[in-house]
């Protein structure tokens, strides 16, 4: 299994654009690249998924370089309800794939 | 999307007393969940893998006695934790993957369970 590394923290303002960077240097062939969101007692929330070049959705953008080697979710226009951590997950998308989650990035937005 | 549902969303008990956690996936058929633990400000802890009709698969240092997995159904899943301790005190969380949605990799998360140990 992949192992990421992201930063263990980061802060923004209201309306600005937040982009967080994962590291996954030995994603397989097969692996896709998917970032979840979580705030306090909750369970973890699908922002995003992808395997390579751009993908966007209502909520997010997420870029994947050629060698895929590492990725960068984009989030425009945070507001502070965007505080949560922010886990990025590489694997195979096999019913029996298991997600590792790693330490995930703690995105604090202020007013 | 999916919806995954967990039940408690709280609970407290005693020490050495045991305690039974459902996951359901409430509008999907999912032969396999998967089971986590967190603890405060840290990160999803995946404990076993629960599959249906079959004995879980446990990660590594995670005690199969103690945390009873059963997957009676393709929508339930329980996990019992045997004579809890307050160490035993934590958010246990279940996830699920809809085969349903063709070429969709997205596994779903409950909301979670709280269990406090006194």
């Amino acid at each position: 299994l992949a192992k990421t590394t992201q930063p263990i923290s980061m802060d923004s303002y209201e309306g600005q654009e937040v982009n967080i960077t994962c590291s996954h240097n030995n994603i397989a062939t097969n692996d896709y690249i998917t970032w979840y969101q979580q705030f306090p007692s909750q369970g973890p929330r699908f922002i995003i998924q992808g395997y390579k070049t751009k993908v966007t959705n209502e909520v997010a953008s997420l870029f994947i370089p050629a060698d895929r080697k590492s990725s960068t979710l984009s989030l425009p226009r945070v507001s502070l309800s965007d505080t949560a951590v922010y886990y990025c997950l590489v694997g195979y998308g096999g019913a029996t794939n298991k997600l590792i989650f790693g330490t995930g990035t703690l995105l604090a937005v202020q007013p | 999307g999916a919806v995954v549902s967990q039940h408690p969303s709280w609970v407290i008990c005693k020490s050495g007393t045991s305690v039974k956690i459902e996951c359901r996936s409430l509008d999907f058929q999912a032969t396999t969940m998967f089971w986590y633990r967190q603890f405060p400000k840290q990160s999803l802890m995946l404990m076993a893998t629960s599959n249906e009709g079959s004995k879980a698969t446990y990660e590594q240092g995670v005690e199969k006695d103690k945390f009873l997995i059963n997957h009676a159904s393709l929508t339930l899943s329980t996990l019992t934790v045997t004579s809890a301790h307050p160490e035993d005190s934590s958010f246990y969380i279940c996830s699920a993957r809809d085969l349903g949605q063709g070429n969709s990799y997205e596994q779903y998360f409950g909301p979670g369970t709280r269990l406090t140990v006194t």
